[in-house]
């Protein structure tokens, strides 16, 4: 079955413009997350969806960072107002949470953000 | 909190050399660790999971890592290596307390297998 997919691949905008990227988890996965990766920080938890649960949104830097899950699938994390320091890549993840175990992370490709 | 620790951010080796990659945790509670490999301009690989299974866990592509909770541990290791072992691999953990399974990554070790 299909991966975890991430659109766009690569993102190029202008400081102080807002941008959306978007997850699509493999399905029936009812866990979702978001991470970032960059140079200076490393790989980086933002926010995690369960299910119907409020979100975990704990890792998120700022509050130009959100996110949102629509009908237990799909999520869009947006950035407003972009500076240089959001150029990373996001990767997101998704899991079915096993009973009595941990349900692996499945990441997706990534978005390469890069802010000029 | 919790945390991870890559000793070496760069390790080279001779193809068919041991590979070990070094990791150490701090967690207050009893973790879950992960290492993932990650090839350039994609995304994260699970390589195995460590869950207070068994101590010795084996994983893809030959790796295996050993938890020793005396030394806060959890290195992986492969026999001989492999040209195609050349990535960057991440050991990560989670403790599972509530807040889901979000991972905390160590800063992670660029592998490079040598002719």
């Amino acid at each position: 079955g299909a991966g975890v997919s991430q659109s766009p691949s690569n993102k190029v905008t202008e400081k102080g413009k807002d941008v959306e990227l978007r997850c699509d988890p493999i399905s029936g996965h009812t866990a979702l997350y978001w991470y970032r990766q960059s140079l200076g920080q490393g790989l980086e938890f933002l926010i995690y969806f369960q299910g119907n649960s409020a979100p975990d949104k704990s890792g998120l830097p700022s509050d130009r960072f959100s996110a949102e899950r629509t009908g237990g699938s799909v999520s869009t994390l947006t950035i407003q107002r972009t500076q240089q320091e959001d150029s990373a890549v996001y990767l997101c993840a998704s899991s079915h949470p096993t009973s009595g175990g941990v349900g692996e992370q499945f990441f997706g490709p990534g978005t390469r953000l890069t802010v000029l | 909190a919790q945390s991870v620790t890559q000793l070496g951010s760069h390790v080279s080796v001779s193809e068919g050399a041991l590979v070990l990659l070094r990791c150490n945790y701090s967690s207050s509670v009893p973790p879950y660790l992960f290492w993932y490999v990650q090839y350039p301009n994609q995304g994260l690989q699970l390589l195995l999971k460590y869950t207070s299974a068994a101590t010795l866990v084996k994983g893809i592509n030959g790796f295996e890592a050993e938890f020793k909770k005396s030394e806060t541990s959890f290195h992986l290791t492969k026999p001989s290596a492999h040209m195609s072992d050349a990535a960057e691999y991440f050991c990560a953990v989670s403790d599972e307390t509530g807040g889901g399974n979000k991972l905390t990554f160590g800063t992670g070790t660029q592998l490079k297998v040598e002719l």
